[in-house]
């Protein structure tokens, strides 16, 4: 399976950026990067997927470093609602498979 | 569009029952895949469907699982006979696949087997 590895979980302060770290270190040329959200009692939901290039939607950021090794999930300006477990995925070219790691939650102190 | 619908919300059932969960995709999605979430486990992906099609079923558990999808609108998945570490939520979701966007999840089934 495609591995990514995540911190376990990490702490932001209400309206302060936050960034998402995310390691993919033998990810292929074909692999996209996604990043799901799931918040409490909720089914996960989409907010940003890439390839190469830095990628920018109305929910975030995703910064992928030049050798592709790391990303970043960038969320501008965090609310009490990104609150949540966030997952990063990578899918492997060839695939339209998702596999979910165990994420890394996200507190957001008011 | 109302997004992927998923019946019934809950269900509760005894060992050895029938248990059929429901899933409707998003209109002119043509992918479709199924999943389930326990404690233990995680989101787990049981199967996919592209264009109807099951393409990738090494997900699923055992025999006891069947999934289908006999058009484009409506997919159920099986669970016969059903037993109490079946106890999960379940979650349909449907995609355009990696070059549209990405899954859009359903609200769940959570599936308790007593």
């Amino acid at each position: 399976d495609a591995k990514t590895t995540q911190p376990n979980s990490m702490e932001s302060n209400e309206e302060e950026p936050v960034h998402l770290p995310c390691n993919h270190s033998t990810i292929s040329g074909t692999d996209y990067i996604h990043w799901y959200r799931q918040l409490p009692s909720q089914g996960p939901e989409y907010v940003i997927h890439g390839l190469t290039s830095n990628v920018n939607n109305r929910m975030a950021s995703l910064a992928i470093a030049e050798d592709r090794k790391s990303s970043t999930l960038i969320l501008h300006r965090a609310t009490l609602r990104d609150a949540a477990v966030y997952y990063c995925i990578r899918q492997q070219g060839g695939s339209e498979k998702l596999v979910f790691g165990k994420g890394m939650k996200l507190t957001v102190n008011p | 569009d109302a997004g992927v619908i998923q019946s019934p919300r809950h269900e509760v059932t005894e060992m050895g029952q029938e248990v059929t969960l429901r899933c409707k995709p998003i209109s002119g999605h043509d992918y479709l895949f199924w999943y389930r979430q326990t404690m233990m486990r995680g989101l787990e992906l049981l199967i996919y469907f592209n264009n109807n099609v099951p393409i990738d079923d090494s997900g699923m558990p055992e025999d006891r699982f069947s999934a289908k999808m006999p058009n484009a609108s409506f997919s159920t998945l099986k669970i016969q006979p059903s037993e109490p570490r079946d106890s999960a939520v379940y979650f349909c979701a449907s995609s355009l696949g990696r070059h549209g966007g990405g899954y859009i999840f359903g609200s769940g089934t959570r599936l308790t087997v007593v």
